[in-house]
Order: C-alpha cells, then structure tokens, then sequence
C-alpha cells in the first residue's frame, strides 16, 4: 500500500534557522498530509495539501508538492525549540482516504 | 471540544493475555481509525470504520486482532493471547463526517493521545 517516506531520519538545527524535510512516495495520490508528533504519543495536523496543488502555506510552514517526482517538502522557517518533534508524511491514495505513515523525520532545535 | 481521548494510557500485561483498548472519537465524527506504532517506527494502519459501513480490516496483523464500534460511536480493540511484538503504541483517530463539511475537513485526522501497550 501506499506510505510516505521521510528524509532525512534526523534533523538538528539552532534555534531561528530553517528545517527542511522530505517525503517521497510510490504512487499516485489524492492527498497528502503532514503531521507533528510530541513525546512519541498522538499527531497533530499540520497541513493537507491536494495533487492538485504544488504549494500551501500556514504559519512559518511551507509545504510544496511535485506530482512528477512524486515527492513533498516541508519547510518550517525561524525554527524554535518548541518545534522539535517528529513529523510525519501521510499521503493517500484511492477510494478511502485513508492516510499512511511512513517513520517520520525527527527533528531537533536546539535553544 | 473535547477531543479524542483513549483508554487505558498504558497497559503492561503478560504473554497470552487478552487485552481490550478503548477509543472515544469526538463527538459527531462518523470515521474512526486504529493504527499502531512501535518504537522508532512510523505508524502502521489496523482498521478504519466509517458510519454504517463495513470497516476497512485490511490492516489487521492477525486473526487475534479484532475491533467493534458500538452504536457508531466508541470503538475497542481487542488483542487476544497477546504475544511481546503486540508491544506498541496504539493510537486511534477520528475525523469529520461526509457532509456537509468540505472535503479538506473530512480528510484530516485528529488523533488521540494513544495507549502504550507492553507485553511481557
């Protein structure tokens, strides 16, 4: 079935830098969403961005999609602390909506 | 609102116990999802139920998980003879029904804080 899959594992940054992280996926999909998971415990949404669409912003967030490549980027700008986690890729494909995961990019921000 | 909550938080039983987990999905979301994740790893779908229809099982890991939404709102899953790989955390999500919210809106998840299984 269909699962996102992060790059890099782990990210360390400094506080006020950029984060950049990747998903890549397999086949054509409906949908595909980022989510933020705190301390191992339940995601967050973040943004949901449609294969129609190759760009959505919210907040210090930017995330950007390339159907040819098949491949979406998360940019978070101006990191802060309180931004470390562990962020998800869940794209979705097919009749049922149903996001997958892939294992996530741990991302650190140093204070 | 209130938002998805889960129960128990943590549940550390022995090898060969049947145990049952509990999901409250919010309040009027008629899609109700489980998945469950194991350390270090990104999470993996068990089972997704929408409204009156048959639920999506193709998740399932085995035979001994099973799971039932009564009355279309509260879910359990149940794990028999639980065996030291069902150690994971499992997280159940819900999300909006069909209408007449827009489709952005069904389509996003809000997850609950999850139950941390260890199976001895």
């Amino acid at each position: 079935s269909q699962q996102g899959e992060e790059d890099p594992q782990a990210l360390s940054i400094q506080e006020g830098e950029n984060a950049t992280m990747n998903c890549s996926y397999k086949t054509s999909i409906n949908n595909l969403q980022w989510y933020r998971q705190n301390s191992g415990r339940g995601l967050v949404h973040l943004i949901l961005i449609r294969s129609n669409e190759r760009e959505k912003h919210s907040g210090r967030l930017r995330v950007t999609l390339d159907t040819s490549k098949k491949s979406s980027s998360l940019l978070i700008t101006a990191s802060r602390a309180a931004d470390t986690a562990s962020y998800f890729c869940a794209p979705s494909s097919g009749g049922s909506y149903i996001p997958t995961f892939g294992r996530g990019t741990s991302l650190i921000v140093h204070p | 609102g209130a938002g998805v909550s889960q129960s128990p938080s943590n549940k550390v039983t022995e090898k060969g116990k049947d145990v049952e987990l509990r999901c409250d999905p919010i309040s009027g979301h008629t899609a109700l999802y489980w998945y469950r994740q194991s350390l270090g790893q990104g999470l993996e779908f068990l089972i997704y139920f929408q409204g009156n229809s048959a639920p999506d099982k193709s998740g399932l890991p085995s035979d001994r998980f099973s799971a039932e939404r009564t009355g279309g709102s509260v879910s359990t899953l149940t794990i028999q003879r639980t065996q030291q790989e069902d150690s994971a955390v499992y997280l159940c999500a819900s999300s909006l029904p069909d209408s007449p919210k827009p489709r952005s809106a069904r389509e996003t998840q809000y997850f609950g804080p999850g139950t941390r299984l260890l199976v001895l």
